[in-house]
C-alpha cells in the first residue's frame, strides 16, 4: 500500500529558483529516502534521513524530517534543467525486513 | 557508488509466454534484493522481498506462481513472468540492500529498470 504522500503533485518552476517538495506518512520508521526517477529510467539515491535526526544536506539538497508530524520535505536549492525529474520519498517503516513503501511522487519541471 | 544492473532493459513479448529478467549487483553483495512494478504515471509497488537461500516473500495481491523469484547468489536475482498476459505489461524494477536497516549499509540500489511489453 502507498504510504507517502508528496504534495505538490507537480511543480513548475524557473531555473534558479529553489523548489520544495512535502512528504507525509503514516506508520512508524526506520528511515525515509528520497528518490529521483527520469522519464522511463530507473531511481537514483539522492539522501537517507534516518528517524533520529532532522535535517541532512547534501549539496544544493536539502532534506528535514519531522517524525512527530510524520513528514519529511525535500529542498533543491538554485534548480537547473537537469532537476527535471519525478522525485519520490519512500519510508521502511515495516521492521526493515521489507522493501520500501513509495509515496506518489512530485513531477518537477525546471523552466530554462 | 553501488551499481546495480538489470537485464533486459526491453522486453516484447507474445501473450502467453514466460519472461524471465535478472537483477544483479555489481560490486558489492546484497544481503536482500527487492523486486517493485510501476505503471505508468504511478508509484512503484513492492512486489516481493529475496534473501539469497531462501524463499521470497510476496506481498499482499502478488501471486508468488505467477512471478517466479530464484535468488541464486548475493550478487543475483531473477524474476521470472510466467505465461505473461498484457495486464503484466508494466515497468518492473530491482533494487539491492548492503546491510541490515539500521546499519551504514542500509541504502536501497536500484537497477535501471525493465520495461515488459505483452502483446
Amino acid at each position: 500500500s502507498q504510504q507517502g504522500e508528496e504534495d505538490p503533485q507537480a511543480l513548475s518552476i524557473q531555473e534558479g529558483e529553489n523548489a520544495t517538495m512535502n512528504c507525509s506518512y503514516k506508520t512508524s520508521i526506520n528511515n525515509l529516502q528520497w528518490y529521483r526517477q527520469n522519464s522511463g529510467r530507473g531511481l537514483v539515491h539522492l539522501i537517507l534521513i534516518r528517524s533520529n535526526e532532522r535535517e541532512k544536506h547534501s549539496g544544493r539538497l536539502r532534506v528535514t524530517l519531522d517524525t512527530s508530524k510524520k513528514s519529511s520535505s525535500l529542498l533543491i536549492t538554485a534548480s537547473r534543467a537537469a532537476d527535471t525529474a519525478s522525485y519520490f520519498c519512500a519510508t521502511d517503516g515495516r521492521g526493515g525486513a521489507d522493501g520500501l513503501t513509495f509515496g506518489k511522487g512530485t513531477h518537477l519541471i525546471i523552466q530554462p | 557508488g553501488a551499481v546495480v544492473s538489470q537485464h533486459p532493459s526491453w522486453v516484447i513479448c507474445k501473450s502467453g509466454t514466460s519472461v524471465k529478467i535478472e537483477c544483479r549487483s555489481l560490486d558489492f553483495q546484497a544481503t536482500t534484493m527487492f523486486w517493485y512494478r510501476q505503471f505508468p504515471k504511478q508509484s512503484l509497488m513492492l512486489m516481493a522481498t529475496s534473501n539469497e537461500g531462501s524463499k521470497a516473500t510476496y506481498e499482499q495481491g502478488v501471486e508468488k506462481d505467477k512471478f517466479l523469484i530464484n535468488h541464486a547468489s548475493l550478487t543475483l536475482s531473477t524474476l521470472t513472468v510466467t505465461s505473461a498476459h498484457p495486464e503484466d505489461s508494466s515497468f518492473y524494477i530491482c533494487s539491492a540492500r548492503l546491510g541490515d536497516v539500521g546499519s551504514r549499509q542500509e541504502t536501497q540500489y536500484f537497477g535501471p529498470g525493465t520495461r515488459l511489453l505483452v502483446l
